[in-house]
């Protein structure tokens, strides 16, 4: 099983939709998480840190099921600079595993 | 705002060459982190360093590949006799935190070409 799963997409989505992503971790010791957007040859940048609690932060909404290892972050009212690759991102040491990215397109 | 520079942006070099890529970290950060990107493929990590010395590598860094932190500034990642294989994008990164428990700072990445 790989450390991080997500579904590479492509997601492709009209301007205002919500969309979501989902990823699940293999290593339960894994401690903090977090979404990562990249977009085309450029490096990771934060998004959001996820929190079991959930968190939101404008129309960003991540959630944390740490049972069933599982991450997910919605978008609500997307818009066309929404469009890049959302990476998840897990601890299980000091180091952060990426995930393969979900890529999303938002269309006019 | 204060940020990681990499540097070159693009290097193109011969299978077998040795190559340096370098790396300035955000001034009051800690722990230096490699990381590598083959196009199309996931961000991975290749080694931290903390305190002067390797905290974790991955099995991608073996003795091909080698960190240094050569004055209180830099942190630079050599290869040793490149291959092919090694043509990748790689980021340089950096926090304050302790590894994982916050926000990594990635350089804008240093493009590697092996032919």
């Amino acid at each position: 099983r790989k450390e991080v799963e997500q579904d590479p997409g492509p997601f492709n989505v009209p301007e205002g939709a919500t969309v979501a992503f989902n990823c699940t971790y293999s290593n339960s010791a894994s401690q903090s998480f977090f979404w990562y957007r990249q977009d085309c040859r450029k490096e990771p940048k934060l998004l959001m840190s996820v929190y079991s609690s959930g968190n939101e932060d404008g129309r960003f909404t991540a959630q944390l099921n740490r049972a069933s290892q599982y991450i997910s972050l919605l978008i609500r009212d997307s818009k066309l600079s929404d469009s890049a690759t959302y990476l998840c991102v897990v601890t299980p040491t000091d180091k952060l595993i990426f995930g393969t990215g979900t890529r999303l397109q938002v269309f006019p | 705002e204060p940020e990681v520079t990499q540097t070159p942006s693009h290097q193109v070099t011969q299978m077998g060459q040795e190559v340096i890529l370098r790396c300035v970290p955000i001034s009051n950060h800690l722990y230096f982190y490699w990381y590598r990107q083959i196009l199309g493929q996931k961000v991975e990590f290749l080694v931290s360093f903390y305190n002067n010395e390797i905290s974790e590598k991955s099995e991608i860094f073996d003795d091909q590949f080698s960190v240094e932190r050569p004055d209180g500034s830099n942190f630079t990642l050599k290869i040793r006799s490149t291959k092919l294989e090694d043509s990748a994008m790689y980021f340089c990164a950096s926090t304050g935190d302790r590894g994982g428990a916050g926000e990594l700072f990635f350089g804008e990445g240093s493009r590697l070409t092996v032919l």
